[in-house]
């Protein structure tokens, strides 16, 4: 079965640093997702993303986030300057229909924990 | 602002036992409802996913049901087992994206 892969399963980084997190949606997927769970809570929506732009985001998403689809594969979340809080497992999604038409099952991929020290 | 709610927040059942996770949603206007699994330190894995028009899905021991008026939705687990034990949570799909609930978080003992 298709599946989403992120890349790298695990990143430590110092506080103020840049970070990419990395993704390969699922090949005919149209919608792509960042999601993040700090441990212990609830997996919390960061970011969606639909024809080369943002479609929408959350009050986390601010200006030290940013997403990009370089090339026709890959799908990326950059934090420019990370902060302790930051520290959480970051997800990527992507699915077929747009959100809200109702049958748009998100896939997810495994994760990237990221440890900000 | 949607809020998913889900109850027991863990749970521990010998192996062999029937059970029943519950999630309930504030906002009923929602387009569907997905139950997922999640493992220790892993990624989320779809199990059933329920339109806003559909009652019921099943997919082999696992049953989910959808009550949209009252805001609830059950996943049903047959004769547990072991490699059942996970945490399992509840997500609505509406105006808003994904919104999930804190999970259950399930044991079943051999």
């Amino acid at each position: 079965e298709p599946e989403v892969t992120q890349t790298p399963s695990h990143q430590v980084t110092q506080m103020g640093q840049e970070v990419i997190l990395r993704c390969v949606p699922i090949s005919n997927h149209l919608y792509f997702y960042w999601y993040r769970q700090i441990l212990g809570q609830k997996v919390e929506f960061l970011v969606s993303f639909y024809n080369n732009e943002i479609s929408e985001k959350s009050e986390i998403f601010d200006d030290q986030f940013s997403v990009e689809r370089p090339d026709g594969s890959n799908f990326t979340l950059k934090i420019r300057s990370t902060k302790l809080e930051d520290s959480a497992m970051y997800f990527c999604a992507s699915s077929q229909f747009r959100s809200g038409t109702g049958g748009e099952k998100l896939f997810f991929g495994s994760g990237t924990q990221l440890s900000v020290l | 602002k949607q809020e998913v709610t889900q109850i027991p927040a863990a749970l521990s059942v010998p192996e062999g036992e029937n059970l029943v996770l519950n999630c309930s949603f504030t906002d009923s206007a929602i387009y569907n409802l997905q139950w997922f699994r999640q493992d220790p330190g892993k990624g989320l894995t779809s199990l059933l996913l329920i339109q806003s028009s559909q009652r019921e899905q099943t997919s082999g021991r696992l049953n989910a049901s959808l009550d949209k008026s009252s805001g609830r939705s059950t996943l049903y687990i047959a004769a547990s087992q072991p490699g059942d034990s996970a945490t399992y949570l509840c997500a609505v799909s509406g105006n808003t994206p994904l919104v999930f609930g804190k999970g259950t978080r399930l044991s079943v003992i051999a």
